[in-house]
């Protein structure tokens, strides 16, 4: 069964740009979540879909945005980047939503210069 | 918001020793919690999850042990072995959704 996969692996992108990043869950998950890891500050949570629907939120600006297809793959939209956005995205599938446990992809190495 | 805060950015143990790394959360709401494992260059991996009903659960090598009135749980790794050298992250949740995570803590297990 293959796993979570995320494109690109690695980009780069200068200020004032805008980023679309694809992942391809699991083959039947249908819950996909999108996370932002930063040094010190762990894994920060984007937002959650399920079914083509956004269930939950993080704290983030309205420059990122994402959206699910009906075949469960996703993608985020960042916006207008900034250097702060310099990250790895990381995007996680489970079979339902409320589930737990996480399947996590590779990630995308974003770096705004 | 750091509701899930793993307040040790690093440990370093001797293989075959015991490996602790804690965590602890403000979310009294939070009622899953899992600890996941990563690699460079790779995803986290899940490792062991405990539900707030219990306050221990083992797997292995692994157990985890929640504190409820202290909101605070603990990863023991025994005994330690250099393959375990990675970034462990507490993750916590309530009824699954909406996962918070910790900053990490990266474990060295030295020969």
């Amino acid at each position: 069964k293959a796993g979570v996969t995320q494109t690109p692996r690695y980009l780069i992108k200068t200020r004032g740009q805008q980023v679309t990043l694809s992942c391809s869950p699991i083959s039947g998950h249908r819950s996909v979540s999108w996370y932002q890891q930063t040094p010190g500050q762990g894994l920060q949570f984007l937002f959650e879909y399920f079914s083509e629907t956004q269930r939950n939120k993080g704290n983030f600006p309205g420059r990122f945005s994402g959206r699910q297809f009906s075949n469960s793959r996703s993608e985020m939209n960042v916006s207008t980047l900034e250097l702060g956005d310099s990250a790895l995205y990381l995007c996680a599938s489970s079979p339902m939503t409320g589930t737990g446990e996480l399947f996590f992809g590779e990630g995308s190495r974003l770096t705004v210069l | 918001d750091q509701q899930v805060k793993q307040n040790s950015p690093s440990l370093s143990v001797q293989e075959g020793r015991i490996s602790i790394l804690n965590c602890d959360y403000t979310n009294s709401m939070f009622d899953y919690f899992l600890w996941y494992k990563k690699y460079p260059a790779e995803g986290p991996t899940f490792l062991i999850s405990i539900s707030s009903i219990k306050d221990k659960n083992e797997d292995g090598r692994f157990t985890v042990f929640l504190n409820k009135s202290a909101k605070h749980l603990s990863l023991h790794i025994v005994p330690s072995q250099p393959g375990d050298s990675a970034v462990y992250f507490c993750a916590a949740s309530v009824e699954g959704d909406d996962m918070r995570f910790g900053a990490g803590t990266r474990l060295t297990v030295k020969p």
